[in-house]
């Protein structure tokens, strides 16, 4: 099983700021990792798959990044509705698996 | 609008059986593979079953042998039959379309998803 590991478990930040959020993965998944934005009470949403391809209504300030074994997803400035948790997710090899999350919580 | 809404979530003893259900609208069911992922209260998602177009199933280590995914596609629902459940199974549980017909196993629709609470 492929284990996803997030860092930072909390980001704290200002709306305008930049948020950098860590994915590592326990072995190589070429470019299958995908992104979500989970917010309090409601389903998970796609931001992000294939590492680096924005999922069809999200904004331009989200991007994906890496290879391998190490990922990272940017928001080049925060709006006060992308504070959320976010959850990485591989799709290389049975079983599935999420991420431990990132919280991005308002400094 | 593409829509999914899962139901038949609720209380159930240790030992007990549920089927969840998840009706879908608003797109082609039949080509696309379709997942249940849970969400134990105050922790991560956690996969549990997928489904591709073709009907192979794929089971979380966790659940194989207790769970069985399975769809309608002339009722474009997708189902989950839980048996033997344990306190561990407790969640909500969503349902998810994945990508495609099933080779991109991303989650792009999820439904608002039902809580199963295993509990004596």
């Amino acid at each position: 099983e492929i284990v996803l590991t997030q860092s930072p478990a909390t980001l704290s930040l200002s709306p305008g700021e930049r948020a950098t959020l860590s994915c590592r993965a326990s072995q190589s998944l070429s470019n299958s990792l995908a992104w979500y934005q989970q917010k309090p009470g409601q389903a998970p949403r796609l931001l992000i798959y294939d590492t680096s391809n924005r999922a069809t209504g999200i904004p331009a300030r989200f991007s994906g990044g890496g290879s391998g074994t190490d990922f990272t997803l940017t928001i080049s400035s925060l709006y006060p509705e992308d504070f959320a948790v976010y959850y990485c997710q591989q799709r290389s090899s049975w079983p599935l698996t999420f991420g431990g999350g990132t919280r991005v919580e308002i400094k | 609008e593409a829509q999914l809404l899962e139901s038949g979530g609720g209380l159930v003893q240790p030992g007990g059986s549920l089927r969840l259900s998840c009706p879908a609208s608003g797109f082609n069911f039949h080509s696309y593979a379709m997942s249940w992922v849970r969400q134990a209260p105050g922790k991560g998602l956690e996969w549990v079953s997928s489904i591709n177009g073709g009907g192979t199933t794929f089971h979380a280590d966790s659940v194989r042998g207790r769970f069985t995914i399975s769809r309608d596609n002339s009722k474009s629902t997708l189902y989950l039959q839980m048996n033997s459940l344990r306190a561990e199974d407790t969640a909500i549980y969503y349902c998810a379309k994945v990508r495609d017909w099933g080779t991109i196993w991303y989650f792009d629709l999820w439904g608002r998803g039902t809580l199963v609470a295993v509990s004596s």
